[in-house]
């Protein structure tokens, strides 16, 4: 099973500034497959990222993803009120899929 | 558009059983594959399993082996989850999601609205 760790647990920040998000793997990703997800309190999940760079549909083109192998990196170049959250990576190159711990997002 | 909309909050007494529904449209039902996660108080994302609503085949985390069953039911295009021998550290939200391409390795698109089970004696 691929484990993945997220860095930092924490991050304190204020409105406009840039977020940067790690997500490390303890084994390559097969094909880059890597989707980055936010959860608000109180709702479910929304995907922000997949295949490590790909923005879904109705994502502002403030986030960005990048990297490869065991190395990701999600970007949030100038945060805005609603990005207050709770992030998470998720490896499915894999059949036994898995998702980082999560580093939240708050208000500094 | 696509939705997942899931069944209601339900209170268990350990040691019994839970089947959850996750009832979809805005899609063809058996062109993406559909997933369950769960999310314990506080915590994060668990991945639980994957079924392919084409053929009805169903992988499990290795977690939930023994007591996790998923199936579907084409007419209603409709998958169900249950769990059996339920224990207290059960209690959680428990998410269905379809995958995003067609291929039984994908991402999460789209995400049900999530169902609260509390298993307490």
């Amino acid at each position: 099973e691929i484990v993945l760790t997220q860095s930092p647990g924490t991050l304190s920040l204020s409105p406009g500034e840039r977020a940067t998000l790690s997500c490390r793997a303890s084994q390559s990703v097969s094909s880059n497959y890597l989707a980055w997800y936010q959860q608000r309190p109180g709702q479910a999940p929304r995907l922000l990222i997949y295949g490590a760079s790909s923005r879904a549909t109705g994502i502002p083109d403030r986030f960005s993803g990048s990297g490869s192998g065991t190395d990701f990196t999600l970007t949030i170049s100038r945060l805005e009120p609603e990005d207050f959250a709770v992030y998470y990576c998720q490896q499915y190159g894999s059949s036994r899929r898995t998702f980082g711990q999560g580093t939240k997002v708050e208000i500094k | 558009q696509v939705q997942l909309v899931q069944s209601g909050a339900e209170v268990k007494k350990p040691g019994a059983s839970v089947k959850i529904s996750c009832k979809t449209s805005g899609y063809s039902f058996t062109r993406d594959y559909l997933y369950w996660v769960r999310q314990a108080p506080g915590q994060g994302l668990e991945w639980m399993g994957v079924i392919n609503p084409s053929t009805g085949y169903a992988d499990y985390a290795q977690n939930f082996q023994g007591r996790l069953t998923m199936t579907r039911d084409t007419s209603t295009s409709t998958v169900h989850m249950e769990l059996s021998s339920l224990k207290s550290d059960d209690t959680a939200i428990y998410y269905c999601a379809k995958g995003g391409d067609g291929s039984g390795l994908a991402y999460f698109q789209n995400w049900g609205q999530g169902t609260l089970v509390t298993v307490s004696s």
